[in-house]
């Protein structure tokens, strides 16, 4: 069964320092979401891109985070600087249809950041 | 949205029991519905949908049920099992927007 890949599992990194995750979504899928999750709450949207394109970054802290899928396939969001408050998992999500949002996102393992 | 931090409710069931866990959303706009559960460690995974013009829907031991009136869903589980043990999340679309919104999280908790 096709997955949603990211990568690493684990970070553990000092505030002010850079940090990047990557995500592979499954084969074929137009729509990829990254969200923030913090300890005991529900996933927050941070970006959504449509192919190459983001549709919606407004919860996205643009003054340190940054986020691209140059070729429309696999993604990287950004941390620069890390602050403490950044500890939490970031999860990668994929959606096949572009215009049906009634249309399973599947989620990927995450990425557990922890800022020290 | 409201959060309750660290502090998530928490439902207990015995094994073989049937387990209802409850959210409710306050947008009259949404129109699409996700039950999600999220084990420890691991990204949430599907488990069933709902469309507004609907008020059931059934899948395998699961069943969501849509009140719009009182803005209410829910999700059943019955013979619960220990692999059951997650937590459950919510999310709603407004219609018109591609996106979802999770609502808070009820862990499971199945006592064998």
């Amino acid at each position: 069964e096709a997955e949603v890949a990211q990568s690493p599992r684990y970070k553990i990194t000092e505030k002010s320092q850079a940090v990047a995750f990557w995500c592979d979504p499954i084969s074929g899928h137009a729509t990829l979401y990254w969200y923030r999750q913090i300890l005991g709450q529900g996933p927050e949207l941070l970006v959504q891109f449509q192919d190459e394109s983001v549709v919606d970054d407004s919860q996205l802290p643009k003054d340190r985070f940054s986020a691209e899928r140059l070729k429309g396939v696999d993604s990287t969001l950004k941390i620069q600087p890390a602050e403490l408050g950044d500890s939490a998992m970031y999860l990668c999500a994929s959606r096949l249809n572009r215009d049906r949002v009634a249309d399973t996102q599947y989620f990927g393992p995450g990425t557990r950041l922890t800022v020290l | 949205g409201e959060s309750v931090g660290l502090h998530l409710p928490t439902l207990s069931v015995q094994e073989g029991d049937n387990s209802i866990i409850n959210c409710a959303y306050s947008n009259s706009a949404s129109d699409y519905f996700i039950w999600y559960k999220q084990e420890s460690g691991k990204g949430p995974q599907f488990i069933i949908d709902i469309r507004s013009n609907m008020d059931k829907r059934q899948g395998q031991r699961v069943t969501v049920l849509l009140n719009k009136t009182v803005k209410h869903l829910s999700l059943q589980i019955a013979a619960t099992q220990p692999g059951d043990s997650a937590v459950y999340f919510c999310a709603e679309n407004i219609e018109g927007y591609q996106k979802v919104t999770f609502g808070t999280g009820t862990k499971l908790q199945v006592i064998p």
